[in-house]
């Protein structure tokens, strides 16, 4: 069976120091890969997604990164965080494209995410 | 462009009363329609999911949705609530052929012992 991970759960970071969080996924190959944050009565915000190695479209333009270095491996960084990036971050995983692909998504556990 | 409404960000039942929660969506082609349960601290799991065929689905947890393509609805019921189903529901459209997925904002619901 497939599993996601995501780490580490929770994470308290300074203004303007750097961040990477980490995404892997097991029991399939060539997944779809998500990065999502979530605030508080905010729904769940799409911001990156990967159909491939290095393939990574960005949805909301921001001081957030992401990148898939093995196809199943996602790593959201930034290089200076904000107050605005606290929250919560989610990594999600839908099966690989295809004829009767319905796109639903796994998700990880999350990160709790406090930028101080 | 697809998008979600969830009526209600907070539903209160009684343990054993009926659960309804409300989701409309509207796209420009033939959706697929999906609930997701969220606990505190979790990630989101899915509950059920619509893609074609018999209108009526059932999910994990004794939940089920009916998609009304006249009404571009999608409500989440169970017939009684019972208190481990206290968690935030998200509805959620993604429509065919295309890769990403709109969340609704959630519901949270509350089960009243």
């Amino acid at each position: 069976s497939q599993t996601i991970h995501q780490w580490p759960a929770t994470l308290v970071q300074p203004v303007g120091s750097p961040l990477s969080l980490e995404c892997t996924v097991e029991g399939t190959s060539n997944p779809n890969l998500y990065w999502y944050r979530q605030a508080a009565g905010r729904g769940l915000q799409l911001l990156f997604y990967s159909v491939g190695i290095g393939q990574i479209s960005s949805e909301v333009p921001q001081n957030l990164s992401a990148s898939r270095p093995q196809d199943r491996q996602f790593i959201l960084s930034s290089k200076k965080l904000l107050l605005s990036d606290s929250g919560f971050y989610l990594c999600a995983w839908s099966p690989l494209a295809g004829l009767a692909a319905s796109y639903e998504q796994y998700f990880g556990p999350g990160t709790r995410l406090t930028v101080t | 462009a697809q998008s979600v409404t969830q009526l209600g960000s907070h539903v209160s039942v009684s343990e054993g009363a009926l659960v309804l929660l409300r989701c409309n969506y509207s796209s420009s082609v033939p959706p697929y329609l999906f609930w997701y349960v969220q606990y505190p601290n979790q990630g989101l799991q899915l509950l059920l999911k619509y893609t074609t065929g018999a209108t009526l689905v059932k999910g994990i947890n004794g939940f089920e949705a009916e998609f009304k393509k006249s009404e571009t609805s999608f409500h989440l019921t169970k017939p009684s609530a019972h208190m481990s189903d206290a968690a935030e529901y998200f509805c959620a459209v993604s429509p065919r052929g295309y890769q990403k997925v709109t969340f609704g904002i959630g519901t949270k619901l509350q089960v009243i012992p």
